[in-house]
C-alpha cells in the first residue's frame, strides 16, 4: 500500500493564480480531509469528506473548493490563490472502527508570492 | 468548542534526558486523545492514543495518560535519543467524530 500521496511536494503560485492539490489513498478509507499547517497554530481543518459525493467545511473553508467523486481521491482546489494561503498542506484519510486514527500524506509546500 | 492548548518550545534536551510535553484539553463529553509526531521532511504520523478515561497510551517509550478530572494527556519519555527529535501535536476528536482539533505543536530537539 501506497497509503496517503499527495502531489506536488512543493508548489510557487502568484496572487490570483488558481491550482489543485492532488490527495488520494488507496487504503478504501471512507473519510478524507484537508488540513493546513501554519507556525504556531498546529493543523488546522479546511474541508473534509465522509464518503464519495460528501463534503464538508472544516475551520477555515474560506478560498478553498473540494469534491470527492471516487473514494481514492479528494482534490483541494484554490480558486485565486492570495499570499495568506501559502502554508504546508496535509491530506488525512481514516477508515470507521479505528478510534478515529488518520493517515497522513507527507504534505505539499505551497508559497503564494 | 473543543481547544487543546500545549506547551511552547522549543524544547532542547540533551540525550537520555527526561522528556515532558504538556498538554491540556476542552471539549464537552468524552473525547479521544491523541499524540502524532511528525519528523522532519515529514507528514505526521500517529504515536499514541487514548479512547477513555485513565487510559495509557504507549509507544516506542512514549506515553501519556488520559486524565479526565485535569482534562490532561502530558505526553512523556523517560530516555530520550537524538532521534526523537521531531515536532509533538497533541490533538483530540469528539466521541463519533473524526475532525481533530489540535495544539500549536512542540518543537522537540534532543542533542547528542
Amino acid at each position: 500500500n501506497a497509503g496517503v500521496t499527495q502531489t506536488p511536494k512543493f508548489q510557487v503560485l502568484k496572487t490570483g493564480q488558481s491550482m489543485t492539490l492532488q490527495c488520494a489513498q488507496d487504503m478504501n478509507h471512507e473519510y478524507m480531509s484537508w488540513y493546513r499547517q501554519d507556525p504556531g497554530m498546529g493543523l488546522r481543518l479546511i474541508h473534509y469528506s465522509v464518503g464519495a459525493g460528501i463534503t464538508d467545511q472544516g475551520e477555515v473553508p474560506n478560498g478553498y473548493n473540494v469534491s470527492r467523486s471516487t473514494t481514492e481521491d479528494f482534490p483541494l482546489r484554490l480558486l485565486s490563490a492570495a499570499p495568506s494561503q501559502t502554508s504546508v498542506y496535509f491530506c488525512a484519510s481514516s477508515k470507521p472502527g479505528q478510534s478515529y486514527e488518520q493517515y497522513f500524506g507527507p504534505g505539499t509546500r505551497l508559497t503564494v508570492t | 468548542g473543543n481547544s487543546v492548548t500545549q506547551m511552547e518550545g522549543p524544547v532542547t534536551l540533551s540525550e537520555e534526558a527526561f522528556l515532558t510535553i504538556n498538554c491540556t484539553y476542552t471539549a464537552t463529553g468524552y473525547p479521544s486523545l491523541f499524540w502524532y509526531v511528525q519528523y522532519p521532511g515529514e507528514g505526521l504520523q500517529l504515536l499514541l492514543k487514548a479512547t477513555k478515561a485513565d487510559d495509557k497510551g504507549s509507544n516506542k517509550g512514549f506515553e501519556a495518560t488520559y486524565r479526565k478530572e485535569t482534562t490532561s494527556f502530558h505526553l512523556e519519555k523517560g530516555s530520550v535519543q537524538v532521534s526523537d527529535s521531531a515536532v509533538y501535536f497533541c490533538a483530540l476528536s469528539r466521541t463519533n467524530d473524526y475532525k481533530l482539533s489540535f495544539g500549536a505543536g512542540t518543537t522537540v530537539t534532543v542533542r547528542a
